[in-house]
Formats: C-alpha cells, structure tokens, sequence
C-alpha cells in the first residue's frame, strides 16, 4: 500500500519555466490538498480539492494552478516560476467526512534558480 | 506555535527521559488537533489526535494534553528514543464539517544517546 505518491522527488527549475508536480493516492480518499513548506516554518495551504470536480484555494494560492485529474490524482502546476517558488511541496489526502487526519506523501523539493 | 522564521525551536533531551512539546493554537472554535511527526527528507507522519470534547488522550508512548481555556496543546512521549528525533508539528481543524488544517511552526526535537 504506497499511500501518497508523489513525482518528482526533487526539480530545478529557471525563472519563467513551468511545472507540473504529480501527487497520486490510493486510499480512496475523495479530499486531496497541495502543501508548500519552507525552512523554519509549518505547512501552508496552496489549493484544496474536497471531492472529484471540485478545487478551491488555501492560504497561498498566488502563482499556482491545480487539476483534480480524477479521484486518485491531484496535480499542481507552476505557469512561471518565480524564486520565490522555491520550498517543498507535500500532497495529502483525507475522507471528506470531518475531524479526521490527513496522510501526507514524501514531498518534491523544488529549486527556482 | 509560533513562527519563529527560519529557527526552529529545538527540545535537547536524553534518550530514556520524558519530552514535552508544546504548541500554542489560535483558534477557539477549532475541535479537531493532530500531532504530526516529519524526519528529514520525508513528509509529516501521524502520531496522535484529540476532539475539543476530550482534554487528555494516550497512545503508545504519547499523550496528547488539550487545554481549551488558554488554547495550548502539548505531546508528552514517555522513554524518549533516538528514533523520536523528527519536527513535530501541531495542526488545527477549523472547519467543523471538512478537514482544512492550520499548521504551527514546529518543534524539532534531538535526542542524545
């Protein structure tokens, strides 16, 4: 049971080139979440899906696109990356019902140079 | 629970005695709280939660301490371990109905053999 999957693991990336990073999970979660982490500091929320069809932004949403691909992917798409992009990136998923925990994969270090 | 930018606080204790690891939250309507734990190069990994109905729940070597009056959680794990060297992160629920969690800072917790 590989849980949260997500690719790839780690991306250089110029100023101005785009990105799409791939986050699969196989729990059969309906709820999935993009996370960005940066030194120091807690996860901060980018874009949400709370069920197949539906995204809605978080904390962060600024610079980023998602695509809820169907209910096992969920993708997240740098258009121009800046270098202020630069951070780890953790998916996650959860059931839709209420107050229960999230299952976080092993994240995508990315380097805007 | 609060930010401190890139300087994480750190609890230095010795293998075989008591940790507490504490973490302020900002919320009072929150009902759901989770202790996330992250080892280096990987994502964050659940250890415990606890509903604002609750003030105290155990688990295996952990106890998660809910007091709703000042807002403060805490992670007391019992006969540290070298393995128990990770951040740990708390999270808040603030949606009753779906889970949209709000993550302090961390803790980084080393343990001396």
């Amino acid at each position: 049971n590989a849980g949260v999957t997500q690719t790839p693991k780690f991306q250089v990336l110029k100023t101005g080139q785009s990105m799409t990073l791939q986050c699969a999970q196989d729990m059969n979660h309906n709820s999935m979440y993009w996370y960005r982490q940066d030194p120091g500091m807690g996860l901060r929320l980018i874009y949400y899906s709370a069920s197949e069809g539906t995204t809605d932004k978080g904390e962060v949403p600024n610079g980023y696109n998602v695509s809820r691909l169907n209910k096992r992917e969920f993708s997240l798409r740098l258009e121009s990356a800046a270098p202020s992009q630069t951070s780890v990136y953790f998916c996650a998923s959860s059931t839709q019902q209420g107050n229960q925990p999230q299952h976080f994969g092993d994240g995508t270090r990315l380097s805007i140079l | 629970g609060e930010s401190v930018g890139l300087h994480l606080p750190t609890l230095s204790v010795q293998e075989g005695d008591n940790s507490i690891i504490n973490c302020a939250y900002s919320n009072s309507a929150s009902d759901y709280f989770i202790w996330y734990k992250q080892e280096s190069g990987k994502g964050p990994q659940f250890i415990i939660d606890i509903r604002s109905n609750m003030d105290k729940r155990q688990g295996q070597r952990v106890t998660v301490l809910l007091n709703k009056t000042v807002k403060h959680l805490s992670l007391q794990i019992a006969a540290t371990q070298p393995g128990d060297s990770a951040v740990y992160f708390c999270a808040e629920n603030r949606e009753r109905n779906f889970n949209k969690f709000y993550f302090g800072s961390g803790t980084k917790l080393n343990v001396k053999p």
